[in-house]
């Protein structure tokens, strides 16, 4: 399969605190992405970072990626209730136009 | 924009019966992505739509399930008969190009069936 795997599954933290999940992925690629899903709700875009990037920050959120390793980071400094939800990366193969998405992590904020 | 429309948002029906399942891209955007998600198997891939033309129905489970996309303002998908098993959230995706560019999801139909 190509799809991501987030880890971890699961993360609960405190308000404040600061949330890192990983996504590790199995084949070559352009791009990955990582989306947030709302409890009952449809994803939503957060960055994109291009295979010859290593680093890419929005807000609060920071993306790295290790190319080498197949694997990247998703940081979310300073944690607030508002950020619980599930947190999915989506890997480009260098083949074909889909995105495949990762199993998720579940972060809860705990205020 | 209104964002990408899916009807109806949930859905309880039968088993064996033909279930269908709409979606408005958000406009000017040229592909169409249909995805299930369910807590076995995560978000899956479906099928896509370039231009209102299947490129990749490998993700489609079986025949009973068939998606069209006969103008680039409406898609459907449909599962006839439909099954238990076809239990789960289906969302509607566009995109304005590919690989560079994000994909904006639909809220979402919530399929039950009995």
């Amino acid at each position: 399969s190509q799809q991501g795997e987030e880890d971890p599954q699961a993360l609960s933290i405190q308000e404040g605190e600061n949330a890192t999940m990983n996504c590790s992925y199995k084949t070559s690629i352009n791009n990955l992405q990582w989306y947030r899903q709302n409890s009952g709700r449809g994803l939503v875009h957060l960055i994109l970072i291009r295979s010859n990037e290593r680093e890419k920050h929005s807000g609060r959120l920071r993306v790295t990626l290790d190319t080498s390793k197949k694997s990247s980071s998703l940081l979310i400094t300073a944690s607030r209730a508002a950020d619980t939800a599930s947190y999915f990366c989506a890997t480009d193969p260098n083949t074909g136009n889909q995105f495949y998405f990762g199993t998720g992590t579940s972060l809860t904020v705990i205020p | 924009d209104a964002g990408v429309i899916q009807s109806p948002r949930h859905e309880v029906t039968e088993m064996g019966q033909e279930v269908t399942l709409r979606c408005k891209p958000i406009s000017g955007h040229d592909y169409l992505f249909w995805y299930r998600q369910t807590m076995m198997r995560g978000l899956e891939l479906l099928i896509y739509f370039n231009n209102n033309v299947p490129i990749d129905d490998s993700g489609m489970p079986e025949d009973r399930f068939s998606a069209k996309m006969p103008n680039a303002s409406f898609s459907t998908l449909k599962i006839q008969p439909s099954e238990p098993r076809d239990s789960a959230v289906y969302f509607c995706a566009s995109s304005p190009g590919t690989k560079l560019y994000e994909q904006y999801f639909g809220p979402g139909t919530r399929l039950t069936v009995t």
